[in-house]
């Protein structure tokens, strides 16, 4: 089973422009989470979706959205890029009807802003 | 609001000898909790996970872990570390309701010495 790909890798965008990063979530999983990961932050939610729904939403400014696709593939946007969205961005993918199912990790896009 | 702490920012351990990573949570009602291990420039890899059940739980690479209600906490210990063991360690808790947004600590950066 292929596991969580993130598109592009890398990427580097200059200050005040837009991004788009993509996720393809583990077939069959219905559930996609996206992560900032920075250096003096951490790890943190920004946002889950479900079937097409945002279910759950972290502290971020509204300039980062998302949106999930039918087929559970999952975009999230940053628009007006500052230097301070530079970061790993995870995707997650989760699976099952269930409530108890972990979250398998993609290996990250890292934006950097200049 | 859920909680977790890595009061360990760097362990460093000698190959073959014993590891033990700590993890503290907070949070209302039993959580799901789970350990991630990240190389540089990786995704997050999930190497165990707890539920409900035993409370003495087993992974991947020869990890384990220990929830310990008592204490909050739930961690991680391995009984010989190998060089490929040097990575950062991450322990995160979710709710148990529907909502799949993971906490995560701050992490622990493993260095193995030869």
């Amino acid at each position: 089973k292929a596991g969580v790909t993130q598109t592009p890798r890398y990427l580097i965008k200059t200050r005040g422009q837009q991004v788009t990063l993509s996720c393809s979530p583990i077939s069959g999983h219905r559930s996609v989470s996206w992560y900032q990961q920075t250096p003096g932050q951490g790890l943190q939610f920004l946002f889950e979706y479900f079937s097409e729904t945002q279910r759950n939403k972290g502290n971020f400014p509204g300039r980062f959205s998302g949106r999930q696709f039918s087929n559970s593939r999952s975009e999230m946007n940053v628009s007006t890029l500052e230097l301070g969205d530079s970061a790993l961005y995870l995707c997650a993918s989760s699976g099952g009807t269930g409530v108890v199912t972990e979250a398998f990790f993609g290996q990250g896009t890292r934006l950097t802003v200049v | 609001a859920q909680s977790v702490t890595q009061p360990d920012i760097h362990i460093t351990v000698s190959e073959g000898a014993s590891l033990e990573l700590r993890c503290n949570y907070s949070y209302g009602a039993t959580p799901y909790l789970f350990w991630y291990v990240q190389s540089p420039g990786q995704g997050l890899q999930l190497l165990l996970k707890y539920f409900s059940g035993d409370t003495l739980v087993q992974g991947i690479k020869g990890f384990e872990a220990e929830f310990k209600r008592s204490q909050s906490s739930f961690n991680l210990r391995k009984p010989s570390v190998h060089w490929s063991d040097a990575a950062e360690y991450f322990c995160a808790v979710r709710s148990s309701g529907s909502a799949r947004q993971l906490t995560f600590g701050s992490g622990t950066q493993l260095t193995v010495l030869p």
